[in-house]
């Protein structure tokens, strides 16, 4: 079945940087964009950013700017989120999402999200 | 972008409906027909329940339902059951981001 597979929870201290992967399977990694949504604590959805893993095109949110990336390596059908002069503010849960854009535009399938947790 | 705008909260007895709103602007959900709702239990990763307005995945109860006038899209959900409690959330195709979320709605069944 399609799934996306997310790494595991992770600490770390303030400035500091986070990469989280996102493994897809079931279903042709390059054929769906992959976007990514955060989670603080309490808190609603959080709209970051999007990646092409065909072309490796991205467009971030004006938020984050400058301090995301997001990559992908095709071979393993793995796309990556990272995120760099990290603060507290950036505690959260990050998920990964498949975006469908053919009869419409609707992320379908979520990674059951990363725990990143920022703290001195 | 500005967050879509949502109730904090919504409650309804069991078996009754209620109805979720999700407000905008003519430059996301008025101006597209690409809103999507959203599931969340605690803990758990969104579920897609309603897709381009009023379609429902594969799957997902036809107690649920969609709709859009105007900048205000909305989510009814008929027949209320306890597994429905969750916190929602809407989501739009922008102009500009592409995607934003509302801030989200606590439905309680009481």
């Amino acid at each position: 079945q399609v799934q996306l597979v997310q790494s595991g929870a992770e600490v770390k201290k303030p400035g500091a940087s986070v990469k989280v992967s996102c493994k897809a399977s079931g279903y042709t990694f390059t054929s769906y964009d992959i976007n990514w949504v955060r989670q603080a604590t309490g808190q609603g959805l959080e709209w970051m950013g999007w990646m092409n893993p065909n072309s490796g095109n991205t467009g971030y949110a004006q938020k984050f700017q400058g301090r995301v990336t997001m990559t992908r390596n095709t071979s393993i059908s793995t796309a990556y989120m990272e995120l760099s002069s990290l603060r507290s503010e950036d505690t959260a849960v990050y998920y990964c999402a498949r975006e469908v854009a053919a009869t419409g535009y609707y992320m379908d399938v979520w990674g059951k999200g990363t725990t990143v947790t920022v703290s001195s | 972008q500005s967050a879509l705008t949502q109730p904090a909260s919504v409650s309804g007895s069991p078996g009754q409906s209620i109805t979720i709103s999700c407000t905008g602007t003519s430059s996301d959900v008025g101006g597209y027909n690409y809103v999507s709702w959203y599931q969340q239990h605690p803990g758990k990763a969104p579920k897609l329940m309603i897709y381009d307005v009023s379609n429902r995945p594969s799957g997902v109860s036809n107690r649920f339902s969609g709709s859009k006038s105007g900048n205000t899209a909305s989510l009814t959900i008929s027949g209320l059951q306890a597994e429905d409690e969750a916190d929602y959330y809407c989501s739009s195709y922008t102009s500009s981001s592409p995607w934003v979320f509302g801030g989200g709605t606590k439905l309680t069944v009481l």
